[in-house]
């Protein structure tokens, strides 16, 4: 059974730009979560799709967007790229959210960099 | 609101020598709980998980946890560390509803031949 993959798996962009990722969950999963990995902030929530529905969003300002197609693929948009967003920008899927645990599988991440 | 506290940031051990890394959490509801690894330039991977059904749980690669809620610590063990054990590990905690998980700063652990 194919993983988490994400796309692309390296990208570099120029402050103001924008950036579009976009990762594919587990055959099955409807539930995509994404996560920003820093080495000063450490591993922080973005926000979680599940059927097409943002059912919750971390503390992150609105140039962070997301949205989940019907086929559960999600991509997330930076827009007014800033330095700081320089990250790993890992996606997240679960099966059944409504499940206890709630156990995601990681993609292997978007290394962004913004110069 | 849930949250977990790893009590050390980096562990060193020989190899073949036990392994501890400890993690307390602060959690409004019963906590779902997690232990994930990551490697180098690698995404994460579930170690273990927490149910409700039994307070020591197994994992890969010979992890185990013990959840203790008296004391709201989950720590993680592992009786002899190999050199491939050498990573960071993540303390996760997720409430029930909140469709989401929070990790704490991580333990990068270190073996030594």
């Amino acid at each position: 059974k194919a993983g988490v993959t994400q796309t692309p798996r390296y990208l570099i962009k120029t402050r103001g730009q924008q950036v579009t990722l976009s990762c594919s969950p587990i055959s099955g999963h409807r539930s995509v979560s994404w996560y920003q990995q820093t080495p000063g902030q450490g591993l922080q929530f973005l926000f979680e799709y599940f059927s097409e529905t943002q059912r919750n969003k971390g503390n992150f300002p609105g140039r962070f967007s997301g949205r989940q197609f019907s086929n559960s693929r999600s991509e997330m948009n930076v827009s007014t790229l800033e330095l700081g967003d320089s990250a790993l920008y890992l996606c997240a899927s679960s099966k059944d959210p409504a499940g206890v645990p709630y156990e995601q599988y990681f993609g292997p991440g978007t290394r962004l960099t913004v110069t | 609101a849930q949250s977990v506290t790893q009590l050390d940031s980096h562990v060193s051990v020989s190899e073949g020598t036990p392994v501890l890394l400890r993690c307390n959490y602060s959690s409004s509801y019963s906590p779902s709980l997690f232990w994930y690894v990551q490697h180098p330039n690698k995404g994460l991977q579930l170690l273990l998980k927490y149910t409700s059904a039994a307070t020591l749980v197994k994992g890969i690669n010979g992890f185990e946890a013990e959840f203790k809620k008296s004391e709201t610590s989950f720590h993680l063990t592992k009786p002899s560390a190999h050199m491939s054990d050498a990573a960071e590990y993540f303390c996760v905690v997720s409430d029930v509803g909140d469709y989401k998980l929070s990790f704490g700063a991580g333990t990068t652990v270190t073996v030594r031949a």
